[in-house]
C-alpha cells in the first residue's frame, strides 16, 4: 500500500503566480488534512476535507487559498497570487476514519521569489 | 490558543546513550497525544498514539509515557543509534476537534557514532 503521495516535492513561483499542490491519500483513506510549516514554526493545521466536502477550513488564510478533494483524483491546495510569505513546506495527511492516526506525505516545499 | 511545547529544542548524544524528551500540552478537553519521527526530506512517521492517562507504549528501543492530568508526555530512547537521528514531533488533539493535530516545534536528535 503506497503511502501518501505529494507532488511536486519542490515548487518555485514568482510573486503573483499561482501554486497548485497535489496530494494523493493512501488507498482506502477518504479523509485528507493539509498542514503548513512556516520557517522556524511547527506544523499548523489548515484544512480538513472528505470526498467532495470541506469540513473545516479554519486554518486557511481567508484570501487566495482554496482546497478541494474531488470524487476522483487527488486533493488540491491552490494558492493564487502567491507572495513571499507563502514560502513554506505544505504537508498533506490522510486517514481512513476521522479520529484515526494520520499518515503524512513528504511535503511540498514552496519557494516564492 | 492551544500550545504544545517540546524540550529540548535539540540534543546531541553519543551512540549508546539513553535519552528522553518532553512534550507539554493543555490538559483540558484532551483526546489523544501523538509522537512522530521525522527524517529530513521524508514523511513524518507515526510512532505512538496515546489516549489514556498513565499510558505507556513501547516500540523496540523507543517508549513513551502519558500524563493527561498534568499535560505532559515523555519519549525515551534507550541505547541511541545513529539511525535514531531525526526530529521527534509531538502533537495533540482535543475532543472538540479530534481531527485537528496541534504540533510542537519538535526536538532534533543527533546521535554521534
Amino acid at each position: 500500500n503506497a503511502g501518501v503521495m505529494q507532488n511536486p516535492r519542490h515548487l518555485v513561483r514568482r510573486r503573483g503566480q499561482e501554486a497548485r499542490l497535489r496530494c494523493s491519500p493512501m488507498k482506502g483513506h477518504s479523509h485528507v488534512y493539509w498542514y503548513r510549516q512556516l520557517p522556524e514554526e511547527g506544523l499548523k493545521f489548515m484544512v480538513y476535507l472528505q470526498k467532495e466536502n470541506i469540513i473545516d477550513e479554519s486554518g486557511m488564510p481567508k484570501e487566495r487559498f482554496s482546497a478541494e478533494f474531488p470524487k476522483e483524483g487527488p486533493s488540491i491546495l491552490r494558492i493564487q497570487q502567491v507572495v513571499r510569505g507563502d514560502s513554506a513546506a505544505y504537508f498533506c495527511a490522510s486517514s481512513p476514519l476521522v479520529d484515526n492516526e494520520q499518515f503524512f506525505g513528504p511535503g511540498t516545499r514552496l519557494t516564492v521569489l | 490558543i492551544l500550545n504544545v511545547e517540546q524540550s529540548p529544542q535539540s540534543l546531541h548524544v553519543q551512540e549508546g546513550d539513553s535519552t528522553n524528551f518532553t512534550c507539554s500540552f493543555p490538559s483540558s478537553n484532551f483526546y489523544a497525544l501523538h509522537w512522530y519521527r521525522w527524517e529530513t526530506a521524508k514523511s513524518p512517521e507515526a510512532l505512538f498514539v496515546m489516549t489514556l492517562n498513565g499510558d505507556e507504549k513501547k516500540k523496540g528501543r523507543i517508549s513513551a509515557t502519558l500524563n493527561t492530568k498534568e499535560g505532559y508526555s515523555y519519549l525515551y530512547i534507550k541505547g541511541s543509534q545513529p539511525e535514531d537521528s531525526a526530529t521527534y514531533l509531538c502533537a495533540f488533539n482535543t475532543a472538540i476537534s479530534n481531527y485537528k493535530l496541534t504540533f510542537g516545534k519538535g526536538t532534533l536528535l543527533t546521535v554521534n557514532p
